[in-house]
């Protein structure tokens, strides 16, 4: 079975600092990874994903992620945070391609940024 | 493209009564739409996975005949919280697939369900 777990609810940083949210999932297949950031009261956005091939993803916003197979580990940056970036980030699963294949959610890690 | 709405954002009810809220997949055809749910500062629960035309795949825990889901069409879904009561108050998403974009889900804005 799939799972997610996202280590730390809460990450505090300053403005300009690096970001680092981290990512561990379990999977009897090749994972297909995900992260989205939700801001308050509306749904998720998709930051970015993968899926094959190169295992540095780039996403929207300055972030990035890299799957790591050894590590089972797909950790979110970003060089340097922006205030906007307060919001609630998930990291999620899937072992499947298709279009009706389930993603199973981390339990989310909210990032507070410091003037 | 590929935008999602849903509605109500947000509906007060009585307990007792049925809400409806749908879910439109405005400017594509979803293959597949999904129903989660997100308690405060939680994370999101799978409740049900629908196609257009057949009966909807329920997670287990979830109650089918308490979440009615109806998926009239390929860009409408309907999900039914029947005889709500303040336990059912939540956050309730939903998130359309297409078939080009093989498992990437397309998420709606929400609904904040508060039962009195």
């Amino acid at each position: 079975a799939q799972s997610v777990t996202q280590l730390g609810s809460h990450v505090s940083v300053s403005e300009g600092a690096l970001v680092l949210l981290r990512c561990n999932y379990s999977s009897s297949v090749p994972p297909y990874l995900f992260w989205y950031v939700q801001y308050p009261n509306q749904g998720l956005q998709l930051l970015l994903k993968y899926t094959t091939g190169a295992t540095l993803v780039k996403g929207i916003n300055g972030f990035e992620a890299e799957f790591k197979k050894s590590e089972t580990s797909f950790h979110l940056t970003k060089p340097s945070a922006h205030m906007s970036d307060a919001a609630e980030y998930f990291c999620a699963v899937s072992e499947e391609y298709s279009s009706a294949s389930k993603i199973i959610f981390g339990s989310g890690t909210r990032l507070s940024i410091r003037p | 493209g590929a935008v999602v709405s849903q509605h109500p954002s947000r509906v007060i009810c009585k307990s007792g009564t049925s809400v409806k809220i749908e879910c439109r997949s405005l400017d594509f055809q979803a293959t597949t739409m999904f129903w989660y749910r997100q308690f405060p500062k939680q994370s999101l629960m799978l409740m049900a996975t629908s196609n257009e035309g057949s009966k909807a795949t329920y997670e287990q825990g979830v109650e089918k005949d308490k979440f009615l889901i109806n998926h009239a069409s390929l860009t409408l879904s309907t999900l039914t919280v029947t005889s709500a009561h303040p336990e059912d108050s939540s956050f309730y998403i939903c998130s359309a697939s297409r078939f080009q974009d093989g498992n990437e889900q397309f998420f709606g804005p929400g609904t904040r369900l508060t039962v009195l």
